[in-house]
């Protein structure tokens, strides 16, 4: 079954980091890429970022650049997303998604969704 | 950076009704590279439409994607119930990727 799983809920402290993981299953993983996509409570679609599967290589919106990171285990076909600096807005669900081949940015297949709160 | 506007914000229609979602965008989206999805509560988004008009995979062709340039349309040709969703769209031709703020769809 071609699927994104996701891990599950964290609750953070602010100022603290939180690392979200998606395992891909179903295709060849270093054949697309992911992007990481939030949504605050309510709130619409925000795009972090997105990774290269198959040599690592990134590509933040500069409205994350410099509190996160994305990399891959290609032995797992797992992508991780670690935020860094958590603040209350940082409260959202945040999303792997994966890129069509000829149209990368178009998002054809989503993980579940992880609920990250940021509360002290 | 890419700033998308979505209009109306909400819309009540009856089932069998057309419907005409807009998305404009404030410069150019390069390449044709846009997109609508739906998102249902508590669930992750659907790509619809990619390429301006090419339906995704299992999509109904009720779904019509059409536009260029700056302005972008979401037809749905006849509701259907199963329809009530938020729907997106997206412009992906310029880094950083934006979303519009979204159009609610409910039946009356």
């Amino acid at each position: 079954q071609t699927q994104l799983v996701q891990s599950g809920i964290e609750v953070k402290k602010p100022g603290a980091s939180v690392k979200v993981s998606c395992k891909a299953s179903g295709y060849t993983f270093t054949s697309y890429g992911l992007s990481w996509v939030r949504q605050a409570p309510g709130q619409g679609l925000v795009w972090m970022g997105w990774v290269t599967t198959y040599n690592g290589h990134t590509n933040y919106a500069p409205k994350f650049q410099g509190r996160v990171s994305m990399t891959v285990d290609t032995s797992t076909a797992t992508t991780y997303m670690e935020l860094r600096g958590l603040r209350s807005d940082d409260t959202a669900v945040y999303y792997c998604a994966r890129g069509k081949t000829t149209h990368p940015g178009a998002f054809d297949l989503w993980g579940q969704g992880t609920l990250v709160t940021v509360s002290s | 950076e890419i700033v998308l506007t979505q209009s109306p914000g909400t819309l009540s229609l009856s089932p069998g009704e057309r419907v005409t979602l807009s998305c404009r965008a404030s410069q150019s989206v390069s390449r044709n590279f846009f997109a609508w999805y739906q998102q249902k509560p508590g669930q992750a988004p659907r790509l619809l439409i990619y390429g301006v008009s090419t339906r995704a995979t299992g999509i109904p062709d009720r779904f019509s994607g059409s536009g260029s340039g700056t302005d972008f349309t979401l037809t749905i040709s006849r509701l259907e119930p199963e329809d009530t969703a938020v729907y997106y769209c997206q412009q992906y031709g310029s880094s950083p990727l934006t979303f519009g703020g979204g159009t609610k769809v409910e039946i009356k």
